[in-house]
C-alpha cells in the first residue's frame, strides 16, 4: 500500500515568483510519481511523471520535479509563475511491479497567483 | 479525436434513487478506473477493470456497482445505498505508465 502527503493545502505566490510544491509518499515497493493539474470543474491533466531513470523530470507548463529516493519526496517547482497557473494540483503514486491497480492521490494543493 | 468522455456533466438525483454515470474510451487502453472527488479530500478509488468482464473493489466501492461489457466502456452506478453520494466522479483509462482523465460528472442529491 502506499500514501501520499501534500503538505500544504494553499500556496499562494506573486506573479513572476518562483513556487514549489511539496509532495512525500510512503510505500513498501517501488513506485511511479506523477503529478497533475485541475482546473475548475475539469478533468485532471498530466504535468509530469517519473516512472525511471534521471531524477529530475520535465514537464509541461515549464513545471519540473525531482525524485528524491532517500527522503521520500517528489517536489514540483517552477521557476516564474504566471496567472494562468492558478490550479488545484494533485501528485499521485502508484506500485512499478506491473498490474493495473489506481493511483493513490494527495489530498491536493491549491495555488493561488496573486497579481 | 482520442479520449475519454463522460455524460453527462451535471446531474441531480433525488435520494433513494440509483443513478448511472456513462464513461467511454477510444485510446483502445485495457485497464479503466472510477474515482470519487470531494473538496479537500482528493481522489479517491471507487473501482477498477484490468479487462473485460473483469473488475475489482478500490477503497471505497460500498454504495456503488460496476460492468465492463466491452473494452470502450466503464458505467458507474451509483446505488441509494451510498450514504453521501454528492461528489464529482471521474473516469479514467491508463497505459502502464500512465492514466488518462475524462473531464467528470458532478453528482448531486437533492
Amino acid at each position: 500500500a502506499q500514501s501520499v502527503t501534500q503538505l500544504d493545502s494553499q500556496v499562494p505566490v506573486f506573479e513572476e515568483a518562483p513556487v514549489e510544491l511539496r509532495c512525500n509518499y510512503s510505500s513498501s515497493v517501488s513506485v511511479y510519481l506523477f503529478w497533475y493539474v485541475q482546473y475548475p470543474n475539469q478533468g485532471l491533466q498530466l504535468l509530469l511523471k517519473y516512472l525511471s531513470g534521471s531524477t529530475l523530470v520535465k514537464g509541461i507548463n515549464g513545471f519540473e520535479a525531482e525524485f528524491n529516493k532517500s527522503q521520500t519526496s517528489f517536489h514540483l517547482r517552477k521557476p516564474s509563475v504566471h496567472i494562468s497557473d492558478t490550479a488545484e494540483y494533485f501528485c499521485a503514486v502508484r506500485g512499478s511491479g506491473g498490474g493495473a491497480d489506481g493511483l493513490t492521490f494527495g489530498k491536493g494543493t491549491h495555488l493561488i497567483i496573486q497579481p | 479525436d482520442g479520449g475519454i468522455t463522460q455524460s453527462p456533466k451535471y446531474l441531480f438525483r433525488k435520494e433513494g434513487q440509483n443513478v448511472t454515470l456513462s464513461c467511454e474510451q477510444n485510446l483502445n487502453h485495457d485497464a479503466m478506473y472510477w474515482y470519487r472527488q470531494d473538496p479537500g479530500q482528493g481522489l479517491r478509488l471507487i473501482y477498477y477493470s484490468q479487462i473485460v468482464n473483469d473488475f475489482q473493489k478500490g477503497d471505497i466501492a460500498e454504495g456503488y456497482s460496476v460492468s465492463r461489457e466491452k473494452k470502450e466502456s466503464f458505467p458507474l452506478t451509483v446505488t441509494s445505498a451510498q450514504k453521501n453520494p454528492t461528489a464529482f466522479y471521474l473516469c479514467a483509462s491508463s497505459t502502464p505508465g500512465e492514466q488518462f482523465f475524462g473531464p467528470g460528472t458532478r453528482l448531486t442529491v437533492l
